[in-house]
């Protein structure tokens, strides 16, 4: 069964900050894919990344980078520099591509980030 | 490309009415959609996955009775909450699995609907 675990229910920071937001995950398959949704407080969800089992390069996005540990089934997200505009709720989730029903998302919990000036 | 739409964004409904919640796939066509449940403060809970031209498949707990979910064409999937009460108040979030899509597994989802019922 899949799970995935964002142990930090809410983070606050001052803005020009950086903070890290963190994601564990298990599986018991060796192709997966993990994901970071941005939803902000009019509720839409914002994509941010995905990511395979198979790529553990790190990725950076301007102010935005994402570090992917297959040892630690980990795949932590950081915002370097925060900005008031980063304040949101974030979601780690995991989806199996064995699954058979068609590729459904866990998420996490979620992590409340409140970004003040 | 790639966009979800519901209807409606929000609504406001007395107990033991139903509601019917729109989701479309905009600019392609969505063999599979999910419905998601989101209560206030928590996260996303997978309530059914629904595929064109055949019955929803529904998660563990979530009444089949109570929402009835009709993927009809390619890119429309509806939900209906039947007989709602205020326990049923929540966002309502749907997403669509691009065919093929070079992710293989990524959803695109709608801007959600609120459902509050008096």
């Amino acid at each position: 069964a899949q799970k995935v675990t964002q142990a930090q229910t809410e983070i606050s920071v001052v803005e020009k900050e950086d903070v890290t937001l963190d994601c564990v995950y298990e599986t018991r398959d060796t192709t997966y894919y993990l994901f970071w949704y941005k939803q902000p407080p009019s509720g839409e969800l914002v994509f941010l990344i995905r990511r395979n089992s198979f790529d553990e390069q790190n990725e950076i996005s301007g102010r935005y980078s994402w570090n992917f540990q297959k040892s630690t089934s980990s795949f932590n997200f950081t915002i370097t520099a925060s900005q008031v505009v980063d304040s949101a709720v974030y979601f780690c989730a995991l989806s199996e591509a064995s699954n058979n029903a068609g590729n459904m998302l866990t998420f996490g919990g979620g992590t409340r980030l409140m970004v003040k000036p | 490309g790639a966009v979800v739409s519901q209807h409606p964004s929000w609504v406001i409904c007395k107990s033991g009415t139903s509601v019917k919640i729109e989701c479309r796939s905009l600019d392609f066509q969505a063999t599979t959609m999910f419905w998601y449940r989101q209560f206030p403060k928590q996260s996303l809970m997978l309530m059914a996955t629904s595929n064109e031209g055949s019955k929803a498949t529904y998660e563990q707990g979530v009444e089949k009775d109570k929402f009835l979910i009709n993927h009809a064409s390619l890119t429309l999937s509806t939900l209906t909450v039947t007989s709602a009460h205020p326990e049923d108040s929540s966002f309502y979030i749907c997403s669509a699995r691009v065919p093929g899509g070079a992710g293989n597994n990524e959803q695109f989802f709608g801007p959600g609907t609120r459902l509050t019922v008096l």
